[in-house]
């Protein structure tokens, strides 16, 4: 058991492109979530997968913003067109069920310039 | 619809002195209740959580949070602060029934630790 991996640690874009984030949940986990967490706050909620479907997605998900688990497993986080006030920490977090709690994983920085 | 506060946006302490980080939040349900601490540039390590069960609840690197209904609080202490304490701590709620969810979080707390 690795926890829960994100990739990359760090991205710089130029403001107007597109990026791709990656999320790699433990295992056993069939539910996983995108946080965002801009500095001096606590993450926020963007969106909930149970294993392939998602099923809310926060406001804060404008139409932007996508993310896809295909198979049940990893997911991705993709935005298009950035802004520089999409520059946050992404984080992901995986649980096995309602009861347990959840592991997040070390986050991608995006800076968008 | 939960919300967590968190008092003190930056608390300072001695080494070896008692460490008190405080949370309250709100919830139209049963909670459940974590502390999560986070490093510069890193993601989330959880602390500990309440789930229903005991109300003093023991976390890791001698942490713990009492669960206190009638205050609707959750605050953390550890009786000896050590300078690798010295990290931001976050408050976050969700509720206990099925199908919830959505992890809220406190705006967290800045914990220094003086040598």
């Amino acid at each position: 058991d690795t926890g829960v991996s994100q990739d990359p640690r760090h991205k710089i874009t130029k403001r107007g492109q597109n990026v791709t984030f990656r999320c790699d949940p433990i295992s056993e986990h069939n539910r996983l979530y995108w946080y965002r967490q801009t500095l001096g706050q606590g993450p926020e909620f963007l969106t909930y997968f149970q294993n392939e479907a998602q099923l809310e997605k926060s406001r804060l998900l404008s139409d932007r913003f996508s993310a896809e688990r295909p198979k049940g497993s990893f997911s991705t986080l993709e935005i298009q067109r950035t802004e520089q006030g999409d520059s946050a920490m992404y984080l992901c977090a995986s649980r096995e069920s309602d009861v347990y709690g959840y592991t997040f994983g070390s986050g991608t920085r995006l800076t968008v310039v | 619809a939960q919300s967590v506060t968190q008092l003190g946006s930056h608390v300072s302490v001695s080494e070896g002195a008692l460490v008190l980080l405080r949370c309250n939040y709100s919830s139209s349900v049963p909670p459940y209740l974590f502390w999560y601490v986070q490093y510069p540039n890193q993601g989330l390590q959880l602390l500990l959580k309440y789930t229903s069960a005991a109300t003093l609840v023991k976390g890791i690197n001698g942490f713990e949070a009492e669960f206190k209904k009638s205050e609707t609080s959750f605050h953390l202490t550890k009786p000896s602060a050590h300078m690798s304490d010295a990290a931001e701590y976050f408050c976050a709620v969700t509720g206990s029934g099925a199908g919830s969810y959505q992890l809220t979080f406190g705006k967290g707390t800045k914990l220094s630790v003086i040598p």
